[in-house]
């Protein structure tokens, strides 16, 4: 089963709109990744977040991370129309297998 | 530019045929993955590899092998004993195979029936 579950699974907001996306994994990780996909092609790597790190920040983004809560969130700020696409969080296990989980995604619709 | 290619854009199965699907990074990256994508859906890991002439079963493996000969290439055969092989498919590639770091992917496969 997926060990991430994103939270909402679909978003339309306005452009210039924050955007907000959720992750909960299941088990002890060493890190936390978000991706973008826009519709038809590959995923994008967006921001890698370690198991003791609280919050990343990378241009418009923002990822916070609570290991007690087993959670992460994605936030976009000041939405654009070409952020139109799907997030997904991945998370790497503590045991360093090299294998990423991937959550369900969340598609995001930014209306100009 | 470095990154990762994959081909063709598009495939098409008949009924019985094994297909092969290309990947070639020029990342110098040590570990390469292949995962399957279903519409709406997530990415669910079908092999990874994370040394040349070494790979390990993923996920959702049945009904697919593996090669990786070379560095660089990791091609993944769909064999006719995958009964449902209609999905988006993506290569991808990472500096090491522990996870640590984020991994770079292609374009994507799309392989369909005839």
């Amino acid at each position: 089963s997926q060990q991430g579950e994103e939270d909402p699974q679909a978003l339309s907001i306005q452009e210039g709109e924050n955007a907000t996306m959720n992750c909960s994994y299941k088990t002890s990780i060493n890190n936390l990744q978000w991706y973008r996909q826009n519709s038809g092609r590959g995923l994008v790597h967006l921001i890698l977040i370690r198991s003791n790190e609280r919050e990343k920040h990378s241009g418009r983004l923002r990822v916070t991370l609570d290991t007690s809560k087993k959670s992460s969130s994605l936030l976009i700020t000041a939405s654009r129309a070409a952020d139109t696409a799907s997030y997904f969080c991945a998370t790497a296990r503590s045991s360093n297998t090299g294998k990423l989980i991937f959550g369900q995604g969340t598609t995001l619709q930014v209306k100009p | 530019d470095g990154g990762i290619t994959q081909s063709p854009k598009y495939l098409f199965r008949k009924e019985g045929q094994n297909v092969t699907l290309s990947c070639e990074q020029n990342l110098n990256h040590d570990a390469m993955y292949w995962y399957r994508q279903d519409p709406g859906q997530g990415l669910r890991l079908i092999y990874y590899s994370q040394i040349v002439n070494d790979f390990q079963k993923g996920d959702i493996a049945e009904g697919y092998s593996v090669s990786r000969e070379k560095k660089e290439s990791f091609p993944l055969t769909v064999t006719s004993a995958q009964k449902n092989p209609t999905a988006f498919y993506l290569c991808a590639s990472s500096y090491t195979g522990t996870g640590i770091q984020p991994q770079h992917f292609g374009d994507g496969t799309r392989l369909s029936i005839l």
